[in-house]
């Protein structure tokens, strides 16, 4: 079955690179993303890499996958403290239907 | 329409009770999903639509829970007979291609 793997926590100083990973299992997982979620609301999607690719960037966020490992990684450039939030990663099986599995997510604590 | 929509936002009520949420798509996605998330959680899903047609059900998905969506617009996700392991943030998303948007959730609390 599918499972996706996260550490729980993360600190880093204002203005250094943040990178987040994440270990999944589904080695037909399609789709791969990465969530936002602050207090007390929904979740907001960052990004998302297809299976294909190796690496995405999108302003200060950069992406990179390595399928062989089943490994996703999220690196925010030049973090500010509105990151602060937990972010999560999920994967798109390729079961014909819509299950996107999350992970447990990570904390990211931004210190000014 | 500036994206998806649940109502209520927080719902309190009594162990034994029945309870109702809606969820308002973004007004061009066909598929609707509904998700579970408990404290220090990530999301479980629960159930998926493609327009009317509810094509996925988890099995977290009991007995005492049942999903609607009638016209292929919005969705009402109903938990009857509340327990307290009920209590949790219930998730709606929307998507046309494989992006899925959430709403803001509906914070239940059974007592």
């Amino acid at each position: 079955g599918e499972d996706v793997e996260q550490s729980l926590f993360l600190s880093v100083r204002e203005g250094d690179s943040s990178v987040i990973n994440c270990t999944y299992t589904d080695s037909s997982s399609t789709y791969l993303y990465w969530y936002k979620q602050e207090p007390g609301a929904g979740l907001q999607l960052l990004t998302y890499i297809f299976s294909n690719m190796d690496m995405k960037q999108d302003q200060r966020l950069t992406v990179l996958l390595n399928k062989k490992d089943k490994h996703l990684s999220l690196r925010i450039a030049d973090t500010q403290t509105g990151d602060s939030a937990i972010y999560f990663c999920a994967e798109l099986g390729s079961g014909g239907y819509q299950k996107v599995t999350f992970g447990t997510g990570t904390k990211l604590q931004v210190i000014p | 329409d500036t994206g998806v929509s649940q109502d209520p936002r927080h719902k309190i009520t009594k162990r034994g009770q029945n309870v109702t949420f809606r969820c308002d798509p973004i007004s061009e996605h066909n598929r609707l999903y509904w998700y579970r998330q408990t404290l220090g959680q990530g999301p479980e899903f629960l159930t998926y639509f493609q327009n009317e047609a509810q094509l996925e059900k988890s099995r977290l998905l009991s007995d005492r829970f049942s999903a609607e969506r009638p016209k292929g617009s919005f969705s009402t996700l109903e938990i009857q007979r509340t327990e307290q392991g009920d209590s949790a943030m219930y998730l709606c998303a929307s998507s046309l291609t494989l992006e899925q948007y959430f709403g803001p959730g509906t914070r239940l609390t059974v007592t």
